[in-house]
């Protein structure tokens, strides 16, 4: 059974940072490219971040480059978001999401969604 | 970045009906690259269909996707009591991948 469990979302104040984590189990985790995925009321469901299987390369909304970097370690299983400069419309439930495909800029679709880590940027 | 528009906003209706969900993308997108997600209160979306018109793992075969030009549809053809939720469509043709705000599929 796949699954996958985000981690690491708080309340934090405009401008700071955070990094969120996703643990990955029951597939073969270096066959699949990974992204993240946020929904908040405002904006409904928001690709916010994609990566190969091999981290060879990333991918990013707009709106977000240059502030969050994705990665993974391969070893671990795991996924990261790594969160800067962070600014109160990033305030969502971020989704740890597995794409059909190995290769994030040319993604085959998104088959499983983690439940979510809240991440809330308030003053 | 393609926008995705979904209609209605809410659908109405009693179990057995058939419900019929619209999404229309503002630029071509090849069918082969749409999918559709449930997603029920508290819990995260699910892959319905992928590739406009296939069913991912264990969805039941009253789902189906269909494509016309730039307009998508997902028809469910007797609604049972698990499938009322929110259905949005996606484009995976054209990064970013984009979303469409959903349809509420409601007990009338």
């Amino acid at each position: 059974e796949v699954q996958l469990v985000e981690s690491g979302g708080d309340l934090v104040q405009p401008g700071r940072s955070l990094r969120l984590s996703c643990a990955a189990s029951g597939f073969t985790f270096d066959d699949y490219a990974l992204h993240w995925v946020r929904q908040s009321p405002g904006k409904g469901l928001e690709w916010v971040a994609g990566i190969n299987w091999n981290s060879g390369n990333t991918d990013y909304e707009d709106s977000v480059k240059g502030r969050f970097t994705i990665s993974r370690d391969n070893a671990k299983n795991s996924l990261y978001l790594e969160m800067s400069s962070l600014r109160l419309d990033d305030s969502a439930l971020y989704y740890c999401v597995k794409d059909r495909g190995a290769v994030a800029s040319n993604s085959a679709g998104f088959d499983f969604w983690g439940q979510g880590t809240r991440v809330s940027v308030s003053s | 970045e393609i926008v995705l528009t979904q209609s209605p906003g809410t659908l109405s209706l009693s179990p057995g009906e058939r419900a019929t969900l619209s999404c229309r993308a503002s630029q071509t997108v090849s069918s082969s690259y749409v999918a559709w997600y449930q997603q029920k209160t508290g819990q995260a979306p699910r892959l319905l269909i992928y590739g406009m018109f296939h069913r991912a793992t264990g969805i039941p075969d009253r789902f189906s996707g269909s494509a016309s030009g730039t307009d998508f549809t997902l028809t469910i053809s007797r609604l049972e009591p698990e499938d009322f939720a929110v259905y949005y469509c996606q484009q995976y043709d054209r990064s970013p991948w984009t979303f469409g705000q959903g349809t509420k599929v409601e007990i009338k």
